[in-house]
Parts: structure tokens; sequence; C-alpha cells
């Protein structure tokens, strides 16, 4: 199947530990981005990467760090996690010159 | 930077009836306006989009309308349904590349249609 996929899914951990979230498309686009989405269900840009450049939202604290090993994958390190980071987490890319970003379906991160 | 804002954050309908949502944004030089649909426990999906050179686009049951001079779009759904029941999410962009091509969201809005 052509898609945005992340793994894993769901992903419970405890305070303090570091974990990652793959993200990978095979639909041949340019640009990937992580969102995070709140409980209230708002969905912020965290990170956008394209041909090696990356663009980092101002409010997400640098324990938050994307990595792209290659031009189909944008995967999301977080370092000491906190209570404040449950939330979900979006991945999705765009196509060069397109506006429709296609979305991931979500890892669900609980940090206890 | 873009902002942008979404009215209302609830809305519950009858089936059948209309559903209006409404955005406004802050940046004038945004240019690409898109709605998202999210299902509970889905993805975000788009479900149509309008450009800054075109006032009102339609796909059947929905409709999506812009005023760049007063800097805000509406999302219109008739006739709907009871799977027409998802969170929608309105946003903004500048255009590609760099920080421009960011997709800045609205708040969201729920919405309930009662059969």
């Amino acid at each position: 199947d052509t898609a945005v996929s992340q793994t894993p899914k769901y992903l419970v951990t405890q305070m303090g530990n570091d974990k990652s979230i793959k993200c990978e498309q095979n639909l041949g686009h340019d640009t990937m981005y992580w969102y995070k989405q709140d409980s209230k269900k708002f969905l912020k840009i965290m990170f956008s990467y394209n041909n090696k450049e990356l663009i980092i939202n101002e409010t997400v604290p640098n324990r938050f760090s994307p990595k792209s090993p290659d031009k189909a994958h944008l995967n999301l390190h977080i370092n000491s996690l906190e209570l404040g980071d449950s939330a979900v987490y979006f991945c999705a890319s765009s196509p060069r010159g397109s506006t429709e970003a296609f979305f991931g379906q979500g890892t669900r991160l609980t940090v206890v | 930077g873009e902002n942008v804002e979404q009215h209302p954050s609830t809305l519950s309908v009858q089936e059948g009836d209309s559903a209006v949502i409404k955005c406004t944004y802050s940046d004038s030089a945004s240019n690409y306006f898109p709605w998202y649909k999210q299902e509970l426990g889905k993805r975000p999906q788009l479900i149509i989009d309008i450009r800054s050179n075109v006032g009102e686009k339609k796909d059947q049951r929905i409709a999506v309308t812009l005023n760049k001079t007063a800097k805000h779009f509406s999302l219109h759904i008739t006739e709907t349904q009871p799977e027409d029941s998802a969170v929608y999410f309105c946003a903004a962009r500048r255009g590609y590349g760099g920080s421009q091509g960011n997709l800045i969201f609205g708040k969201g809005t729920k919405l309930s249609v009662k059969p």
C-alpha cells in the first residue's frame, strides 16, 4: 500500500526515558512533517524537513529531534520524556509543489 | 507568523440540516486553505481545499468559501449525515518550502450529527 506509515501506533513509557517514533512514506514526497496533537485535539507543527533543510517550530523543546536517514524517512527522537509530552504525534508528507499533506495514522504516546 | 482561529469548537446538528464552520487567518500572504476531517482515533484527511485566487469551491455536499479581504473562510456541509460526525480542522499556508510550507491549523470543530 502507498502510504505514510508510523511505528509504533501506541507507546507507553516512563518519565525520563528516551524514545523514538519512526515514519516512512513510499509516496515519493519531498517534504515530511511532524505534528503534535494534544488532548484538546489541537494540531501543531513541530518540524518540517525538505531536501536536508530542517525547519523547527521555535516552541518545540530541544529534547525533540528529527532524524532523516533518507528522503523517505523522518524519525522523531525524544529525550528525557516528560508527562506533558503525552499526545498523539502525526507524521505527514507532501509532494513537491503541492499543498496537500498526507498524514500517517498517528502514534499515541503516553508518559507515566 | 500565521494564526488561524476556528469557530465554533463544537457543533451539533440534526441529520439533514446544514453545518457551517468558520475560520479566520492573520497572514495576508497565506494563499492555500484546506479543510481536514478527523474521525475518532483516525488520521486527519483532506476533504476540500481552496486557493486564494478562487472565492468558492464545491464538491457534492461540501463547499468552501473564501473572503480574502476579510481574511476568513468557511466550510459548508449540506444535508448532513451521521457519518459526517468528526472533528474538522481548517488550515492556512503561505506557499512552498521552508516554514512557508507549513500548514497552520485551527483548533478544530467537533461536529455531531444526530439521527
